[in-house]
């Protein structure tokens, strides 16, 4: 079975923090995607990957940025954490051409005080 | 206006009965188009891909008019275990196809 996994699935953080999520697949698909979800705006797309060390923004990138480093491997970064950042953060990745075809990680709920 | 909209529900349905759901599309030039269904408390998961030609998988069946911008969802014989939120997902851009959600509708199966 495909695997995603993500570090924490929950996180209690204070404004101005620096946040790090991780994001781990085992199924050697090329696209990776951090997506945040909240009520009544659904998933929205802050960054993805398509290949190691390439990194495109999505809709929301204001206040984050990612890392891949590794094929496997899909971080997404908060410089300094704010409340309107309090969400759930879901990985995904995706084979390459397939970008119907996501799997998802369980998600990280992020609560920023 | 939002690039995928749906009805947010709740879809209160008893067992057995037949269900749709309708999700509309402003972008034109969108080339896919999927369901996903998501648990309570848990991850999206990929229900059925859309095909212009429309497709069937078990009890569910999804269709695409692409005149009127629209996808729809339908649940034959609804069970206890469809309860969940049903998202309409398009793809948006060209080249790297990016997936756009809608914010979902939710179905309540009861006994």
């Amino acid at each position: 079975d495909v695997k995603v996994t993500q570090s924490s699935r929950y996180l209690v953080k204070r404004t101005g923090e620096k946040v790090f999520l991780e994001c781990v697949q085992d199924m050697d698909h090329e696209n990776m995607f951090w997506y945040r979800q909240d009520p009544g705006l659904g998933l929205r797309l802050i960054y993805f990957s398509y290949d190691v060390k390439m990194k495109e923004k999505g809709d929301i990138p204001e206040g984050y940025s990612v890392s891949r480093e590794k094929k496997e491997r899909f971080s997404l970064i908060l410089e300094s954490a704010s409340t309107n950042q309090t969400s759930m953060y879901l990985c995904a990745s995706s084979f390459r051409g397939r970008t119907g075809e996501l799997f998802f990680g369980e998600g990280s709920r992020l609560t920023v005080l | 206006r939002k690039e995928v909209e749906q009805d947010p529900g709740p879809f209160n349905v008893p067992e057995g009965a037949t269900v749709a759901f309708n999700c509309t599309y402003s972008n034109s030039a969108s080339q896919s188009f999927f369901w996903y269904r998501q648990d309570c408390r848990k991850e999206p998961k990929l229900l059925m891909s859309v095909y212009s030609s429309g497709n069937e998988d078990g009890r569910f069946t999804a269709q695409l008019n692409r005149a009127s911008q629209y996808i729809s969802l339908l649940i034959r014989d609804s069970k206890l275990s469809d309860s969940a939120t049903y998202l309409c997902v398009v793809t948006r851009g060209t080249g790297f196809q990016k997936l756009v959600f809608g914010t979902g509708t939710r179905l309540l199966v009861s006994p």
